[in-house]
């Protein structure tokens, strides 16, 4: 079946470092990706997505590129800040009929000043 | 727009007691899911609608869960009789299927507590 494996955290940074969240999956067809992040106490909201291979997708610093030979999204952030502190779910999603999204585990983040 | 709401917020219950869950949906979305979040399992999917009417249900833990979506605007997730087990946070999401690829939008849970 279709999945999502991510690093596991938490991931504990300094104020302005890099940041790399590492995400492969696993689809039997050709799977849209996304970033979702939750920050405490809320839902999750959609942080960034990308539709077909080399699609680089990006917001508030953060991006990620489609890789399909190596079937893998990889989150990164070139200087973190405090208020990047929050969970980051890697999730793909497949066209047509049932258009269920298939989360990871979920990665903790802590930005620390 | 208001975003997906969900009530209450918190709940907390004795075992034993029924616990109802409830959840509208983005005006204009025809889809909804129903998730719990805990630390050891991560976000499972308990149950899809579209257009009203559930599609998937295999993650539905047991028969003491159930869900309906008696409109586009509202659904209700019941749990009868709870257990301690049972204690996590419920997520809502709705979304526009039809295109791809498309975003779930969440609402901000109610944390269960059953003790």
């Amino acid at each position: 079946g279709d999945s999502v494996t991510q690093m596991e955290g938490p991931v504990t940074l300094s104020e302005e470092a890099f940041l790399t969240i590492n995400c492969t999956y696993t689809a039997t067809g050709y799977p849209s990706l996304f970033w979702y992040v939750q920050y405490p106490g809320e839902g999750l909201q959609l942080l960034l997505k990308a539709t077909k291979a080399d699609d680089k997708g990006s917001n508030k610093g953060f991006e990620a590129t489609y890789r399909k030979e190596t079937t893998s999204f990889h989150l990164e952030k070139g200087s973190v800040q405090v208020s990047d502190s929050a969970v980051y779910f890697c999730a793909l999603s497949l066209s047509g009929g049932y258009q269920k999204v298939t989360f990871g585990i979920g990665t903790k983040l802590q930005v620390i000043p | 727009d208001a975003g997906v709401i969900q009530s209450p917020r918190h709940e907390v219950t004795e075992m034993g007691q029924e616990v109802t869950l409830r959840c509208k949906p983005i005006s204009g979305h025809n889809s909804l899911f129903w998730y719990r979040q805990t630390m050891m399992r991560g976000l499972e999917l308990l149950i899809y609608f579209n257009n009203n009417v559930p599609i998937d249900d295999s993650g539905m833990p047991e028969d003491r869960f159930s869900a309906k979506m008696p409109n586009a605007s509202f659904s209700t997730l019941k749990i009868q009789p709870s257990e301690p087990r049972d204690s996590a946070v419920y997520f809502c999401a709705s979304s526009l299927s039809g295109g791809a690829p498309y975003e779930q939008y969440f609402g901000p849970g109610t944390r269960l507590t059953v003790t």
